[in-house]
């Protein structure tokens, strides 16, 4: 498995709150993602990055930032929790070259009141 | 339109069966294709990956690429229990897992 670890897994807050969920990896990979999965859309991208400091916006991105500091660390933040971001999130984790193999954590549920 | 079309199930088959899961898209861009297999309350995992058209094995997992009618299946054989999960079909052109898109997922029940 790769080691991909993320926290919280589970998290319940109230509107308007800020909210980081952090994924952290051991694999040395450079790609990472952070994706949402909800019912009816399947797994949606969110933003990813392509190396320390280097992020870029997926499909899904209003009202979500990301960093990456670190290789290991990506931190996903909402700035001000909305309903509509209830949803469960992926970190994602690929290495260089051009293929679609995502090695993914086992994600951080979040519900937002 | 979706990028990527896949029937949400649920399938329910007994076990030793032949199951057929597919997946339809609408950008003849698309160039990878995968399978993915998540099961409840876990991440996915890739299963299979196939680059353009044709067939690929592995076990008793067989997927296949048709790019003249925009259609991908996977095929699993000699279905088990252990096979009960949501399979994803994800592809995506040139620019790889930047830009991945996938279908909902078809959940699937294996029953003894």
């Amino acid at each position: 498995d790769a080691g991909i670890t993320q926290s919280p897994r589970h998290k319940v807050t109230e509107t308007g709150t800020p909210v980081t969920l952090r994924c952290h990896q051991t694999e040395n990979h450079r790609y990472m993602y952070w994706y949402r999965q909800d019912p009816g859309h399947g797994l949606r991208l969110i933003h990813y990055s392509y190396g320390v400091k280097d992020t870029d916006k997926g499909e899904v991105s209003d009202g979500y930032s990301v960093s990456r500091s670190k290789t290991e660390d990506f931190l996903l933040t909402l700035e001000s929790a909305t309903s509509s971001q209830t949803s469960v999130y992926f970190c994602a984790t690929k290495t260089s070259g051009n293929t679609g193999e995502l090695f993914f954590g086992e994600g951080s549920r979040l519900t937002v009141l | 339109q979706k990028e990527v079309e896949q029937d949400p199930g649920p399938l329910s088959v007994p076990e030793g069966a032949i199951v057929s899961l597919n997946c339809t898209y609408s950008n003849s861009a698309f160039q990878y294709f995968m399978w993915y297999r998540q099961y409840s309350r876990k991440g996915p995992e890739l299963l299979m990956y196939t680059y353009s058209s044709g067939n690929k094995e592995d076990g008793r997992f067989t997927a296949q690429v048709d790019k003249s009618s925009k259609y991908i299946s996977l095929f699993i054989r000699d279905s088990q229990p252990s096979d009960s999960a949501t399979y994803l079909c994800a592809m995506s052109g040139s620019s790889g897992a930047n830009n991945l898109f996938f279908g909902t997922g078809t959940r699937l029940t294996v029953i003894p």
